[in-house]
């Protein structure tokens, strides 16, 4: 069973500050996505990272993926009371079919 | 594009009663996932389907859950009877084959279930 843990579980900050989620395993992923979910909806895709080392921008938030592909990070610099909500990384095992692996989630609260 | 669409939003039964949930994934997907979703154990994948068929179901969580699909556009979760346990928001997600991309999943926005 491949398992994904996110750390920190509760993140609450100030507006304008940075900070960093991380999703660690011992298992090696095909892929990793992050989502993001806000109360009363599902999640909601933000990236999909496939290549070791692999680093993309998606306006303030970073992700990058590590270079034997068993880590991610999510950067979000000058965080916004928008980027409020629940953080889930999740990946695809080489040998699990379709199936998602799903991390326990970051809830972030940004205030103002 | 019409997204991932679920019914009903909320529902609301007694122990013992019969629920089913339904859901139409977005045109052209062939991967369709049901997830169940508390505060205890995050997001649980409970079954899912590829091309109507059903995959994996190995997180149904008893025989009480059946889940079913009997074509490209509808799939529903059912429970019978129902327990307070089963008390979680289900969501249900799709995808579709995609070089380089093949497990992007795409939620709907969740059913609230309440078994009193």
């Amino acid at each position: 069973t491949q398992l994904l843990e996110q750390s920190p579980q509760f993140l609450s900050i100030q507006e304008g500050e940075n900070l960093t989620v991380y999703c660690n395993s011992s298992s090696v992923f095909s892929s990793l996505q992050w989502y993001r979910q806000e109360p009363g909806e599902g999640p909601v895709l933000l990236v999909t990272v496939v290549t070791g080392g692999e680093v993309k921008k998606l306006k303030r938030l970073t992700f990058q993926f590590g270079d034997a592909r068993k880590d991610s990070s999510l950067h979000i610099t000058a965080a916004q009371p928008g980027d409020t909500g629940l953080y889930l990384c999740a990946g695809a095992a080489e040998t699990s079919g379709s199936r998602l692996t799903f991390g326990e989630g970051t809830q972030l609260t940004v205030n103002p | 594009d019409a997204g991932v669409i679920q019914s009903p939003r909320h529902e609301v039964t007694e122990m013992g009663q019969e629920v089913t949930l339904r859901c139409k994934p977005i045109s052209g997907h062939d991967y369709l996932f049901w997830y169940r979703q508390t505060m205890m154990r995050g997001l649980e994948l409970l079954i899912y389907f590829n091309n109507n068929v059903p995959i994996d179901d190995s997180g149904m969580p008893e025989d009480r859950f059946s889940a079913k699909m009997p074509n490209a556009s509808f799939s529903t979760l059912k429970i019978q009877p129902s327990e307070p346990r089963d008390s979680a928001v289900y969501f249900c997600a799709s995808s579709r084959l995609r070089t380089g991309a093949l497990y992007e999943q795409y939620f709907g926005p969740g059913t609230r279930l309440t078994v009193t």
